[in-house]
């Protein structure tokens, strides 16, 4: 997987856009940028994966650059169930040739009333 | 589907005591994996497998054993147990669209 750098830590209101920003400088062609999103007591779960421009699902939008250096995770509008643990995985994930998947320390979102 | 199951939900063990962590999943995944988790800290990996009969360390293997026999179940073994080995453990197994990783609930444990 290719180094990532994510802010350890970020804090909102509720009812605002949140903007998670992830460093790969390393990234390979064949790399894809997924975001896992970790509730206190449980396990991490998937939510969005791409590989440039702009992915949207029903929980975030992905923006990738041209130059793929980094990423932006957005969440529309978060309220107090977003507060979580996100993390950035850079990797030729999707064709399955890396096995070993390591998580980083990830950026702890909190949202406040 | 269950998904990815894991049991024990807690345990408490005494140091030097031993115990398997098991982990199964029933979506016909090739890769599967354990990390342990410490308090407010990231996951680290301990180990992870691409198929039935392979096995590979992860981050912090050390204190732990794994196989993996069939596709479906993926143990985890400590022996020994030492108080750093406390921390909550979770499987995961690794497949579909975006071939992501889908984890299970956690096993606490705490060594004493």
């Amino acid at each position: 997987l290719a180094k990532t750098t994510q802010p350890i830590s970020m804090d909102s209101y509720e009812g605002q856009e949140v903007n998670i920003t992830c460093s790969h400088n390393n990234i390979a062609t064949n790399d894809y940028i997924t975001w896992y999103q970790q509730f206190p007591s449980q396990g991490p779960r998937f939510i969005i994966q791409g590989y440039k421009t702009k992915v949207t699902n029903e929980v975030a939008s992905l923006f990738i650059p041209a130059d793929r250096k980094s990423s932006t995770l957005s969440l529309p509008r978060v309220s107090l169930s977003d507060t979580a643990v996100y993390y950035c995985l850079v990797g030729d994930i999707p064709f399955g040739n890396t096995g070993k998947l390591i998580f980083g320390q990830g950026t702890t979102l909190q949202v406040k009333p | 589907n269950a998904g990815v199951t894991q049991t024990p939900k807690f345990r408490i063990l005494k140091i030097g005591q031993s115990m398997t962590l098991q982990c199964a999943q029933d979506m016909n995944h090739n890769y599967m994996y354990w990390y342990r988790q410490d308090p407010g800290m990231g996951l680290k990996l301990i180990y992870y497998s691409v198929g039935a009969g392979i096995t590979d360390k992860g981050e912090v293997p050390n204190g732990y054993n794994v196989s993996r026999s069939t596709t479906e179940d993926f143990p985890l073994r400590l022996e020994l147990a030492a108080p750093s080995q406390t921390s909550v453990y979770f499987c995961a197994s690794r497949g579909g669209e975006a071939n992501e990783q889908f984890f299970g609930p956690g096993t606490r444990l705490t060594v004493l």
